[in-house]
């Protein structure tokens, strides 16, 4: 159980234009789930917490109109970077807390974005 | 501030050797503490967790402790393998999960 999925898993864009990643929590239901950026060969890096049915909280320093989170169902959760350009090239990675008193995050695969 | 500090890599071993990343952390209360797994080109799997003093977390081999008294969390693992190459990540739950800077582990046969 716990799982949770990303798609795509790779998306290459030219810049200027928008992607969406979707990440799916597929056998619970995931109030809160997170968006992480991975710099290589470095650590995770929060952007947001995004929760079902509410605006998500960002990081300090994460541009909100650059990174739009949607979180309109309890198993899907979206990011869309807009206006893309090569520095948001990246491994974003989304997680989700199953059911609300636990601190047990399960993560997604990770998208790999490049933008050229 | 809280805070993380995990042993640096790269570490290389070869097969059937012993194990230890260290991990120490600084914070205010007693956090849940977490070892994530990440193997080439993937995300992160929950390796093995532990919720209070003196837990001991376990998973696949691997273990570790929660040691209050030096904030410590260090993973261990008796035996190697191969499929073990991967980064390590250390994250106590801070409000949060705040990760370490991942400690990569290649195995050699």
């Amino acid at each position: 159980g716990a799982v949770v999925s990303q798609h795509p898993s790779r998306v290459i864009c030219k810049s200027g234009t928008s992607v969406k990643i979707e990440c799916r929590s597929l056998d619970f239901q995931a109030t809160t789930m997170f968006w992480y950026r991975q710099f290589p060969k470095q650590s995770l890096m929060l952007m947001a917490t995004s929760n079902e049915g509410s605006k998500a909280t960002y990081e300090q320093g994460v541009e909100k109109d650059k990174f739009l989170i949607n979180h309109a169902s309890l198993t899907l959760s979206t990011l869309t970077v807009t206006s893309a350009h090569p520095e948001d090239s990246s491994f974003y990675i989304c997680s989700a807390l199953q059911g609300e008193a636990t601190d047990t995050q399960y993560f997604g695969p990770g998208t790999r974005l490049t933008v050229l | 501030g809280d805070s993380v500090t995990q042993m640096e890599g790269p570490v290389t071993l070869s097969e059937e050797a012993f194990l230890t990343i260290n991990c120490t952390y600084t914070a205010t209360g007693y956090p849940s503490l977490f070892w994530y797994v990440q193997y080439p080109g993937e995300g992160l799997q929950l390796l093995l967790k532990a919720t209070k003093a003196d837990d001991k977390g376990s998973n696949k081999g691997f273990e570790a402790t929660y040691r209050k008294e030096t904030t410590s969390f260090h993973l261990e693992k008796g035996s190697v393998q191969v499929s073990d190459s991967a980064v390590y990540f250390c994250a106590p739950y801070l409000g949060n999960l705040i990760f370490g800077k991942g400690t990569k582990l290649s195995v050699k046969p």
